[in-house]
């Protein structure tokens, strides 16, 4: 049972226009979202995160929103950059619940295109 | 910062044997925490320690097993391995709550054949 779920497994976007990956969760229970890039042969690397008690947060080029209605939560990159091409991962926590980890989604392979 | 560390990169081990993973984390993080991603999945958590103790775990049986030491190393042992636990084993530090940015290491790649 996928608790957090990323249904684009890869994404095709020019460089310099904007990237939108999606994420979607069915546990209520998660209250804090991040999203992670990976490049190949590297750890997950944080890029950004947001509390449920907001809808959007911001940082440089990467926006996050989050729509709790929906449980749905978006990562957008503006301009997107060469250097953008990785895998995106979405996970989510219960801030409250313990020592429980982060749940992942299975991650967005983005490519972007020159 | 030093970064998160693991060793070794790449293991293969043969179905029923045991294994060691080695983590080491950031200078003045408490808390390690393991992850195995799987080919094609995102990483799934297996466990949580803090200031040496066990204090969080995934859905994953008891022959997954940790220890944490003073000098932010970690351990992750898996006995009787099975085919299925071939995998990237992810370990990440951080300062302590949930909401700390969790730093990984570059992972090592267990095969079991």
């Amino acid at each position: 049972d996928q608790q957090v779920k990323q249904n684009s497994p890869s994404l095709s976007v020019q460089e310099g226009r904007i990237s939108i990956l999606n994420c979607d969760y069915t546990n209520s229970m998660f209250d804090y979202f991040l999203w992670y890039k990976k490049y190949p042969a590297e750890g997950p690397t944080f890029l950004i995160s947001i509390s449920s008690i907001k809808d959007k947060n911001e940082d440089g080029r990467f926006t996050v929103f989050l729509n709790k209605s929906a449980k749905h939560l978006s990562l957008h990159i503006v301009p997107s950059q060469p250097g953008d091409s990785a895998v995106y991962f979405c996970a989510a926590t219960d801030s409250g619940g313990g020592a429980d980890g982060l749940t992942f989604g299975k991650g967005t392979h983005l490519i972007i295109q020159p | 910062e030093t970064g998160v560390t693991q060793s070794p990169t790449h293991l293969i081990k043969t179905r029923g044997q045991q294994v060691t993973l080695r983590c080491s984390s950031q200078s003045g993080h408490n808390t390690v925490s393991w992850y195995q991603q799987a080919l094609g999945q995102g990483p799934q958590f297996i466990f949580q320690y803090y200031r040496e103790e066990e204090n969080g775990r995934g859905n994953f049986p008891p022959r997954f097993s940790g220890l944490q030491f003073p000098n932010y190393s970690s351990e992750l042992n898996v006995n009787a391995l099975e085919l299925d636990d071939s995998a990237l084993y992810l370990c990440a530090s951080s300062f302590g709550q949930i909401t700390d940015t969790q730093y990984f290491g570059p992972g090592t790649r267990l095969t079991v054949l």
